[in-house]
């Protein structure tokens, strides 16, 4: 059974950074690009990052350019997103999700970011 | 970038009616390999997002027959034959074609 467990959210002040983590399972995780997905409070949802199978190359919305950072540990089936100099509007909760061509077919339960001071 | 556009945004349907929600893209979502990656998802109150439909009308597995997925290029539709009550939620169509990837805004499907 594929399973994705996110973990590493919580309440940070602005500018403050936070690095999320996604623990894969049930997968060959090495065989499949990854990426997170945000939703925060009262909207809908927004592609952040993803990130291709061996790590190679990885895609960044407009907004998030420059201040996130996907990248993955194949040795540890994890994926990582670290957030930088973060903001109020990042807060969300954030999705990891499996790839497939085209779209993403198993998404994890979600974590929370909340940026606040 | 390849902007979606959902339409209504907010549905209210009666029980055992149909319901329908169209997407449409500003650029063609015929990818290279000639498929066409649009994907609609459905998300619960309180739960993570759901895949019900890809490459347009491709049903997952374990979703019901009354959710069909039609359309081509960049205008497509997601049809639920008749509403039941868990159907209550959140539907995005999602462009898989372009970087970056882009959903909809989502539509909130509700019982009258």
């Amino acid at each position: 059974e594929v399973q994705l467990v996110e973990s590493g959210g919580g309440l940070v002040q602005p500018g403050g950074c936070l690095r999320l983590s996604c623990a894969a399972s049930g997968f060959t995780f090495s065989s499949y690009a990854m990426t997170w997905v945000r939703r925060a409070p009262g909207k809908g949802l927004e592609w952040v990052s993803a990130i291709l199978a061996n790590g190679a190359n990885s895609y960044y919305g407009d907004s998030m350019q420059g201040r996130f950072i996907i990248s993955r540990d194949n040795s540890k089936n994890t994926l990582y997103l670290q957030m930088n100099n973060l903001r109020a509007e990042d807060t969300a909760i954030y999705y990891c999700a499996r790839i497939v061509p085209g779209s993403f077919d198993y998404w994890g339960q979600g974590i929370l970011v909340t940026v606040s001071s | 970038d390849a902007v979606m556009t959902q339409s209504p945004l907010s549905l209210p349907v009666t029980l055992g009616q149909p319901a329908s929600i169209s997407c449409r893209s500003s650029q063609s979502l015929v990818y290279s390999d000639g498929n066409t990656y649009l994907t609609w998802f459905q998300q619960r109150p309180g739960q993570s997002p759901r895949r019900l439909i890809y490459q347009v009308s491709t049903r997952d597995s374990g979703v019901p027959e009354r959710f069909s997925g039609s359309g081509s290029g960049t205008d497509f539709t997601l049809k639920i034959s008749r509403v039941e009550a868990e159907d209550v939620g959140v539907y995005y169509c999602m462009q898989g074609a372009h970087w970056p990837l882009t959903f909809g805004q989502g539509t909130k499907v509700e019982i009258k």
